[in-house]
């Protein structure tokens, strides 16, 4: 059975704080890291998919980076926003065309 | 809008029910993944199918069967339904191609009384 493990659980920060959290995964048969972003009431948003180690990827003020050899990437939000506040949701793919195996989220809540 | 289309959003219905769930993907994904969210729970793959055949299996319920058209459109049938089935059900689409994200519905929520 995969385990992916995203912490921390919950976050608060105010407007303006930089932030980030983590993924763990498998370290071995890695195919890609996907991270979703996800408001309450929508559906879960594509992100990034990640799919070298040491890739860095950035969106916005969002960016993650990835190291399949340890098993884990860094979701970081620079001058978080109360527009960012959602879960944040990473998903592992050890093959391609396969479902993925998502973690339990982080969810971040920003106050301004 | 991910293009991708999930009928009817809300379902109330009774235990021992039997429902069923829509999905039209984004034009042009083959691929069709459904997820159940029970709460506290992350999402739950329950199974994909890929241009008309089943590709994976996860963690679906006997009670539970799905299927795909030639349209690309998919069903989640789900039959005597218990309490613990109350979820939001989504379905996802992709193209099927490498390292392609995968593009979710907006859900149904499935209330058992």
């Amino acid at each position: 059975i995969l385990n992916v493990e995203q912490s921390p659980q919950s976050l608060h920060v105010q407007e303006g704080d930089s932030t980030n959290f983590t993924c763990s995964f498998p370290s071995s048969n890695f195919y890609a890291l996907h991270w979703y972003r996800w408001e309450t009431a929508k559906s879960p948003e594509a992100l990034f998919v990640m799919t070298l180690n040491g890739d860095e990827k950035k969106k916005g003020r969002i960016s993650a980076t990835l190291n399949t050899k340890e098993g884990y990437s860094y979701l970081y939000i620079k001058g978080s926003q109360p527009e960012d506040s959602a879960t944040y949701l990473c998903a592992f793919q050890n093959s391609g065309n396969t479902p993925l195996v998502f973690g339990k989220g982080t969810r971040l809540s920003v106050i301004a | 809008d991910s293009g991708v289309t999930q009928t009817p959003k809300h379902l109330i219905t009774a235990t021992g029910q039997r429902v069923t769930l829509r999905c039209s993907p984004r034009s042009g994904d083959l691929s069709v993944y459904w997820y159940q969210q029970s709460l506290d729970q992350g999402l739950q793959f329950l199974i994909q199918y890929y241009n008309g055949e089943e590709r994976a299996k996860g963690n679906i319920l006997e009670r539970f069967s799905a299927q795909q058209f030639p349209d690309l459109h998919s069903e989640l049938n789900l039959s005597s339904l218990e309490l613990g089935d109350s979820a939001l059900y989504f379905c996802a689409s992709s193209p099927g191609d490498r390292y392609q994200p995968q593009h979710f519905g907006d859900g149904t929520r499935l209330s058992i009384l």
